[in-house]
């Protein structure tokens, strides 16, 4: 079946710096990347699509310089969360498809805290 | 704006015990309807895809269920095991929009005790 690679699962950091996350889609070209975030006992929260060689498009209150994502590829995309502070601390995770007729397969996570 | 409900928000039940959650959306016009496992701190886990022409799907002890026309779809587990406790969220892709992306119910957290 279809596979999402993210890396790293966990990641601590000091505030102000910036933290990259990645998402490979291992068996499929992946179409479509979704970036989520996941507060404790909450549903995701779609944070931004990245379609291979355009420019995210972000959800409303999503800051697009302090998340910035890159989708170079039809197999990876990358969230760069740039002056990370506290509040940033979260569980992203992302998700990629190969198609509007096609099921969403899920990255296995990555808890940021930042210290 | 399509909006996702699920219930219950927290079922526990005994080893052995079939269960069904409920997952409704309020409009109708999807591409596919996902069910997904969430374990704690982990991501999610597709556990079934129904495309909208589609009334169910099985996968072991699993079945989902779509009524499109109702807004609605069910999640069957049968005989169910400590092994199935976790999270179960319940997404669907809608048409229209430029992102196509899922929108996810609030889950319902499943305890299973042996």
């Amino acid at each position: 079946g279809a596979v999402v690679s993210q890396h790293p699962s966990w990641v601590i950091c000091k505030s102000g710096t910036s933290v990259k996350i990645e998402c490979r889609s291992l068996d499929f070209q992946a179409t479509t990347m979704f970036w989520y975030r996941q507060f404790p006992k909450q549903s995701l929260m779609l944070m931004a699509t990245s379609n291979e060689g355009s420019k995210a498009t972000y959800e409303q209150g999503v800051e697009k310089d302090k998340f910035l994502i890159n989708h170079a590829s039809l197999t990876l995309s990358t969230l760069t969360v740039t002056s990370a502070h506290p509040e940033d601390s979260s569980f992203y995770i992302c998700s990629a498809t190969g198609g509007k007729s096609y099921g969403y397969t899920f990255g296995s996570g990555t808890r940021l805290t930042v210290v | 704006k399509q909006e996702v409900t699920q219930i219950p928000a927290a079922l526990s039940v005994p080893e052995g015990e079939n269960l069904v959650l409920n997952c409704s959306f309020t409009d109708s016009a999807i591409y596919n309807l996902q069910w997904f496992r969430q374990d704690p701190g982990k991501g999610l886990t597709s556990l079934l895809l129904i495309q909208s022409s589609q009334r169910e799907q099985t996968s072991g002890r699993l079945n989902a269920s779509l009524d499109k026309s109702s807004g609605r779809s069910t999640l069957y587990i049968a005989a169910s095991q400590p092994g199935d406790s976790a999270t179960y969220l319940c997404a669907v892709r809608n048409y229209g929009g430029s992102q196509g992306n899922l929108i996810f119910g609030k889950g319902t957290k499943l305890s299973v005790k042996p």
